[in-house]
């Protein structure tokens, strides 16, 4: 089945301590991308990948690292968690060019 | 940045009745997609209405686009009580990279 899949689907952390949020497509996509909804914000994009060993800023993304050394993957890095990084957290992929985006079905973190 | 607003926030519907949703955008658009999001679920593509369309129907769903005033509605005709979700339009305003940006979203009631 093709899926975008995130791992955990829940997290609760502290402060300060360092964690990745995984994210892996079946699809071959070179398009990739984390974002972030809040209440209130919507959908906000943190970082993008266009293809393997490429990656660019979305428009929130202090806070947050990235790699994309496989195509199929493209972890969320956070190095320091702090309280205001809980949100739900979405990665998506596509097959680039400009095509519809495919959804992970989210990881709802929670900083203390 | 925030590009797409959808309008209403909110909307409650009987189950039959149309439900129709508006979104509009700032800047000039290569796409406009819209999106459904089943409570805190991952987002789900429903139509890619290009730049140079007017209109594109896929089942009960009728997308319009107006680039003149920068607008875009989604119509759900005969809604069933299923078709409770979140609807978000996206636009794709990027010239060179791929940068896909969501409005808040409708959130929409279907009362059986």
């Amino acid at each position: 089945e093709a899926q975008v899949t995130q791992n955990p689907r829940y997290l609760i952390t502290v402060t300060g301590k360092k964690l990745t949020v995984t994210c892996s497509q079946n699809m071959n996509h070179e398009y990739m991308s984390w974002y972030r909804q809040d209440p209130g914000l919507g959908l906000r994009q943190i970082y993008y990948s266009m293809n393997v060993e490429v990656t660019d800023k979305g428009d929130v993304p202090e806070g947050y690292k990235v790699s994309r050394k496989e195509k199929r993957n493209f972890p969320l890095i956070l190095e320091s968690p702090s309280p205001n990084q809980t949100s739900l957290y979405f990665c998506a992929s596509s097959l680039g060019g400009r095509s519809p985006l495919h959804f992970g079905n989210g990881t709802r973190l929670t900083v203390t | 940045s925030q590009q797409g607003e959808e309008d209403p926030q909110a909307l409650s519907i009987q189950e039959g009745e149309n439900a129709t949703m508006n979104c509009s955008y700032k800047t000039s658009i290569n796409n406009l997609q819209w999106y459904r999001q089943n409570s805190g679920r991952g987002l789900v593509h429903l139509i890619l209405i290009r730049s140079n369309e007017r209109e594109k129907h896929s089942g009960r769903l009728r997308v319009t686009l107006d680039t003149s005033k920068k607008s875009s509605s989604l119509l759900i005709t005969a809604s069933r009580a299923a078709d409770t979700a979140s609807y978000f339009c996206a636009t794709d305003s990027g010239a060179g990279s791929y940068q896909l940006t969501f409005g808040k979203g409708t959130k929409l009631s279907v009362i059986p």
